[in-house]
């Protein structure tokens, strides 16, 4: 996990109700990005950011939102446009360096009842 | 996009090793092709990462032929711990995203 942290480990909401999730790091890397996965399945690609303050639609961006106001916080927002958000959310982050690595965090596992 | 496609899953015993291909025909020129391993329930843990050629560290060597659209994970002599899904990671030519592999589940017996 590094220094990558997201919180929290288990996360249960009710159908209709927006919910951030956290993705924190003390790396010190440029990029960041949020990645869902459902059960049995891989990784796809939510968002992603570069710099601070600039982010880019992934591969399944819709009903999600994301900020980079600090260089070490990207908070995911899952909202209620969101058909289908139960999964596993994975963060990642990776220095600005030239086709470095992706290092990620521990995850946290969203239940909408 | 590009495909990156992996064997769903594989079996192996322990102290045998075991190879992982991954395809991926419309890589990016100048990406990287990484590869990680991930438990159930856990973020994915980088194992090994090159460009070209052949690249080997402490837990796995990893073999990239000249035209770049395939990619080999080599564990040697896996043990039971190294039971788990392994991804490759490459960037995709036409997009310019990381796209990851569908994953391959390796099964390691006694």
């Amino acid at each position: 996990d590094g220094g990558i942290t997201q919180s929290p480990k288990y996360l249960f909401r009710k159908e209709g109700q927006n919910v951030t999730l956290s993705c924190e790091q003390n790396l010190n890397h440029d990029a960041m990005y949020w990645y869902r996965q459902d059960p049995g399945q891989g990784l796809r690609l939510i968002y992603y950011s570069q710099i601070v303050n600039d982010f880019q639609k992934g591969d399944i961006a819709e009903g999600y939102s994301v900020s980079r106001e600090k260089k070490e916080s990207f908070p995911l927002t899952v909202t209620s446009a969101q058909k289908n958000p139960t999964a596993f959310y994975l963060c990642a982050s990776q220095p600005g360096t030239a086709n470095p690595p992706q290092y990620f965090g521990p995850g946290t596992r969203l239940t909408v009842l | 996009l590009a495909k990156t496609t992996q064997p769903i899953s594989m079996d192996s015993y322990e102290g045998q090793e075991v190879n992982i291909t991954c395809s991926h025909n419309n890589i990016a020129t100048n990406d990287y092709i990484t590869w990680y391993q991930q438990f159930p329930s856990q973020g994915p843990r980088f194992i090994i990462q090159g460009y070209k050629t052949k690249v080997t560290n402490e837990v796995a060597s990893l073999f990239i032929p000249a035209d770049r659209k395939s990619s080999t994970l080599s564990l040697p002599r896996v043990s039971l711990s190294d039971t788990a899904v392994y991804y490759c990671l490459v960037g995709d030519y036409n997009t310019d995203k990381l796209i990851f592999g569908t994953g391959t589940r390796l099964q390691v017996f006694p």
